[in-house]
């Protein structure tokens, strides 16, 4: 699976849009994008998913540039309920995770 | 989605012991996964759990290790052998509920002395 790469934290203010970018320049053509976050003390949690087109559902939308190595998820209206740490992954076999160290998102009054 | 849960949320055990930890899902699912969160990083996969099939271990984990079973398509349970300190960690179950998506478990916490 191909690698990604995320900064390590971001600091978002509430009520603001949130946006968390990703690297994942050797994705390859059948590989997904998969977005996942972890509140603390909790398991992770789906968020989004897409291959090639944008994608938005109720949490979050999904930009992905036209030559798929690079990824946006953005958080429309960011609440403290968000503040989590959020993982970017790449896979062509959804049902196995490899998860990096994902991004710190603490979202402040 | 699916309602996971793993029994027990923590436990402390002693070092040469072995730790046997439960899931559960709310409904039938072909697919489920076990992966542990060592302290302060990610999780790291370390089988897939078919159902009526040998268990499928990632690189650096091995069966005697870490037995797993899967009697039918709710429940699946992954034993951590023979601990020690460095076994510390969160345990979490996850399942394929179609499109594409997996649901997680709470987790396990385990801290071996």
């Amino acid at each position: 699976d191909a690698k990604t790469t995320q900064p390590p934290s971001m600091d978002c203010a509430e009520g603001r849009a949130a946006n968390l970018p990703c690297n994942h320049s050797t994705i390859s053509g059948n590989e997904y994008v998969y977005w996942y976050r972890q509140i603390h003390s909790q398991g992770p949690q789906y968020i989004i998913h897409g291959l090639k087109n944008n994608e938005t559902n109720e949490m979050a939308s999904l930009i992905i540039t036209e030559d798929r190595k690079s990824s946006t998820l953005i958080l429309p209206h960011a609440t403290l309920r968000d503040t989590a740490v959020y993982y970017c992954i790449v896979s062509y076999s959804w049902g196995k995770l490899q998860f990096g160290a994902g991004t710190q998102v603490v979202v402040t009054p | 989605s699916a309602v996971i849960s793993q029994k027990p949320s923590r436990d402390i055990c002693q070092r040469g012991t072995s730790l046997t930890i439960q899931c559960q899902v709310d409904s039938q699912v072909t697919m489920m996964f076990w992966y542990r969160q060592q302290p302060g990083q990610s999780l790291t996969l370390i089988a897939t759990a078919n159902q009526g099939s040998e268990a499928t271990y990632e690189s650096g984990f091995v069966i005697d290790k870490f037995p797993i079973s899967r009697p039918n398509l709710t429940f699946s349970t992954l034993t951590v052998s023979n601990l020690s300190p460095e076994d510390s960690s969160i345990y979490l179950c996850s399942v394929e509920m179609g499109q594409e998506t997996q649901y997680f478990g709470p987790g396990t916490r385990l801290l071996v002395l």
